[in-house]
């Protein structure tokens, strides 16, 4: 069963616009969350992370949301740019053992020229 | 921050060998190292925690026997998938947490079973 789920595999934006990639959890003990972005075969790298005493962290063009009650979590990425093109994977993991990462599938994010 | 190497990041190799992955940790010593898979179009899973001076911890459905995990030293890991078969062809990363609990990724390695 998993447990960090991103239900849109790809998403398409205009150079400029607004992107918005969506991740959903079900295990309410989670309370770190973090958005990595991948480029083909290369491993992810770090993007943004949230805790859950914070609802909002902000680091330039990059925004991550965390709505606790709907165990969601959202990253805003404006204005967007066509390098931004990557594959974006949500994770998360429990209490002190921040070690052990769930990750969801990765939305493949495709900004326009 | 960590910088983790991984190595080779690609490699084909016949069905019934046996493949060696190195996970390098370049400037942080690191205790503890994970193992990740990635299928195809899917995420990235965990299968192991590699402990220094000790055995891996598996994550449950994970062959330990297949998926043999070696932590020598504070700076480097090893899988060798054993006796590959071509449904063990995947994308392999490893991956460090340092103290602040950001967790840096190798490249990864393609590991293509024929």
């Amino acid at each position: 069963d998993q447990q960090v789920k991103q239900n849109s595999p790809s998403l398409s934006v205009q150079e400029g616009r607004i992107s918005i990639l969506n991740c959903d959890y079900t295990n309410s003990m989670f309370d770190y969350f973090l958005w990595y972005k991948k480029y083909p075969a290369e491993g992810p790298t770090f993007l943004i992370s949230i805790s859950s005493i914070k609802d909002k962290n902000e680091d330039g063009r990059f925004t991550v949301f965390l709505n606790k009650s709907a165990k969601h979590l959202s990253l805003h990425i404006v204005p967007s740019q066509p390098g931004d093109s990557a594959v974006y994977f949500c994770a998360a993991s429990a209490g002190r053992n921040f070690n052990k990462f769930y990750f969801g599938s990765g939305t493949k994010l495709n900004v326009k020229p | 921050g960590a910088v983790v190497s991984q190595h080779p990041s690609w490699v084909i190799c016949k069905s019934g060998t046996s493949v060696k992955i190195e996970c390098r940790s370049l400037d942080f010593q690191a205790t503890t190292m994970f193992w990740y898979r990635q299928f195809p179009k899917q995420s990235l899973m965990l299968m192991a925690t590699s402990n220094e001076g000790s055995k891996a911890t598996y994550e449950q459905g994970v062959e330990k026997d297949k998926f043999l995990i070696n932590h020598a030293s504070l700076t480097l890991s090893t899988l060798t998938v054993t006796s590959a078969h071509p449904e063990d062809s995947s994308f392999y990363i490893c991956s460090v947490v340092d103290r602040g609990v950001q967790a840096f990724f190798g490249q990864g390695t393609r590991l293509t079973v024929v």
